[in-house]
C-alpha cells in the first residue's frame, strides 16, 4: 500500500521561529490534505493541496506531486501552533485518506 | 452551515459489549467515512459510505459495521468489544464519491474498553 512518511517526528520551537514539516508519499495521488489535531482530538483542516502552493496567514503549503512530496511552512510560530500535524493522501485509484504518523510540534514561550 | 458532529464525545464500555457511535455529516455532504486513531498513531480507515451504500472498507474485522441514513448521517457499530478497540473514532464527510473533494472531520468519540 501507499506509504506516507512525515518528518521530523517531533519539533520543538521557540515562539517566533519558523519551521518546515515534510510529507513524502510513495505513489501518485489525487488528494492531499494537511491537518492540525487539537488537544481534544479534532482534526482541523489546514490545506487541501494536491498540487501547487497555498497560503493562509502564517501557514503555507507546497505540493510537488511529480516528486511526491509536500511541505508545510509555519512562520512566526505561536504557542497555539502546538499540536500534531498530519499529512493525508488519497491514491489515484483509491477512495480513502491514508495518514502519515504525524509531526508533534511544541512551541515554547 | 453546520460542520461534522459526533456523539457521544466519550464512552466507557466493558469488554464483550456492543457500542454504537453516531455522526452527522456536514450540510451538502453525501459521503461519510470512519477512522480509528490509536494513541500516538495516525488515523486508520475503517469504511466509507456513499448514498447509503458501503463503497470501501479498510482492514477491520466484520464486527465493525456501519450504516448511512437517507439524510447522510451515519452510525459505526462495534460488536464484541476488545481492549484494543480503545481509541479515538473519527468521522469525516465530503461531497461526492470522487477522490478529489476535501474531507472534514468531526471532533471524535473517545472509546475506552475496560
Amino acid at each position: 500500500g501507499i506509504q506516507v512518511e512525515q518528518s521530523p517526528p517531533d519539533l520543538i520551537l521557540q515562539e517566533g521561529a519558523n519551521s518546515t514539516l515534510r510529507c513524502n508519499f510513495s505513489d501518485s495521488v489525487n488528494n492531499l490534505q494537511w491537518f492540525h489535531q487539537n488537544p481534544w482530538g479534532q482534526l482541523i483542516n489546514l490545506f487541501y493541496i494536491p498540487s501547487g502552493t497555498k497560503q493562509n496567514g502564517r501557514l503555507s503549503a507546497t505540493t510537488v506531486a511529480t516528486e511526491r512530496y509536500s511541505l508545510l511552512y509555519i512562520s512566526s510560530s505561536q504557542t497555539t501552533d502546538s499540536g500534531v500535524y498530519f499529512c493525508a493522501v488519497v491514491l489515484s485509484n483509491d477512495y480513502k485518506l491514508s495518514f502519515g504518523a504525524g509531526t508533534t510540534v511544541t512551541v515554547r514561550a | 452551515e453546520t460542520g461534522v458532529t459526533q456523539s457521544p464525545t466519550h464512552l466507557i464500555k466493558t469488554r464483550g459489549q456492543q457500542v454504537t457511535l453516531r455522526c452527522s455529516s456536514q450540510s451538502g455532504h453525501n459521503t461519510v467515512s470512519w477512522y480509528q486513531q490509536a494513541l500516538g498513531q495516525g488515523p486508520q480507515f475503517i469504511f466509507q459510505y456513499y448514498r447509503e451504500e458501503e463503497n470501501g472498507r479498510g482492514n477491520f474485522p466484520p464486527r465493525f459495521s456501519g450504516l448511512q441514513f437517507p439524510n447522510y448521517s451515519s452510525e459505526l457499530n462495534v460488536n464484541a468489544l476488545e481492549l484494543d478497540d480503545s481509541a479515538l473514532y473519527l468521522c469525516a464527510s465530503r461531497q461526492g464519491a470522487g477522490l478529489t473533494t476535501e474531507a472534514f472531520f468531526g471532533q471524535g468519540t473517545r472509546l475506552t474498553v475496560v
